[in-house]
């Protein structure tokens, strides 16, 4: 099975901190993607990126940054946490296709203090 | 641009009884269409897509969805409702002709949160 793994499930960090989320998946997937999800919002796309070094602006990018090193790695920054950041982050990955499914892991849930 | 509307964000159903759950999009062409589910603490999984052909998609789970392109539609069913059911269901669309990547277009619903009665 696809496993997409996030680093942490819950993440409490205080206002102006650093914050880094980490994403793995251990299935050759091309794209990966960052997304926050929040009650009556759904998802809302971050970022996303389809190839190593490569990145592009999701819907919502302002506040955020993105690494992609490695094929099967793909990091979420906060430059400097604020409180309306405080969210579940969801990790997703899929292959290159427009029609293929995402794989989503678990999710961190980030309280901004 | 596309979107997708989730009409009810909270739906409960007996037991045995059937799911609807409905989801209505707007797309300047025929989209791509989804289903995912949350279960609690879980990331989200695919149910069911339609992309072209039949227009009844049959899911995992015994879900299933009928894209009908004159009203906009693309309501999840399942006829007869389980406890392991409970979960979040989101529905969403997929521009196949603004798309440069693959899924970056993807455009979610809110979420239906999907409650069993025993």
């Amino acid at each position: 099975d696809v496993k997409v793994t996030q680093s942490s499930r819950y993440l409490v960090k205080r206002t102006g901190e650093k914050v880094f989320l980490e994403c793995v998946q251990d299935m050759d997937h091309e794209n990966m993607f960052w997304y926050r999800q929040d009650p009556g919002l759904g998802l809302r796309l971050i970022y996303f990126s389809y190839d190593v070094k490569m990145k592009e602006k999701g819907d919502i990018p302002e506040g955020y940054s993105v690494s992609r090193e490695k094929k099967e790695r793909f990091s979420l920054i906060l430059e400097s946490a604020s409180t309306n950041q405080t969210s579940m982050y969801l990790c997703a990955s899929s292959w290159g296709l427009i029609n293929e499914k995402l794989f989503f892991g678990s999710g961190t849930q980030l309280s901004v203090l | 641009a596309q979107s997708v509307t989730q009409l009810g964000s909270h739906v409960s159903v007996s037991e045995g009884a059937l799911v609807l759950l409905r989801c209505n999009y707007s797309s300047s062409v025929p989209p791509y269409l989804f289903w995912y589910v949350q279960y609690p603490n879980q990331g989200l999984q695919l149910l069911l897509k339609y992309t072209t052909g039949a227009t009844l998609v049959k899911g995992i789970n015994g879900f299933e969805a009928e894209f009908k392109k004159s009203e906009t539609s693309f309501h999840l069913t399942k006829p007869s409702a389980h406890m392991s059911d409970a979960a979040e269901y989101f529905c969403a669309v997929s521009d196949p002709k603004i798309s440069n990547f693959g899924n970056e277009k993807l455009t979610f619903g809110t979420g239906t949160r999907l409650t069993i009665i025993p």
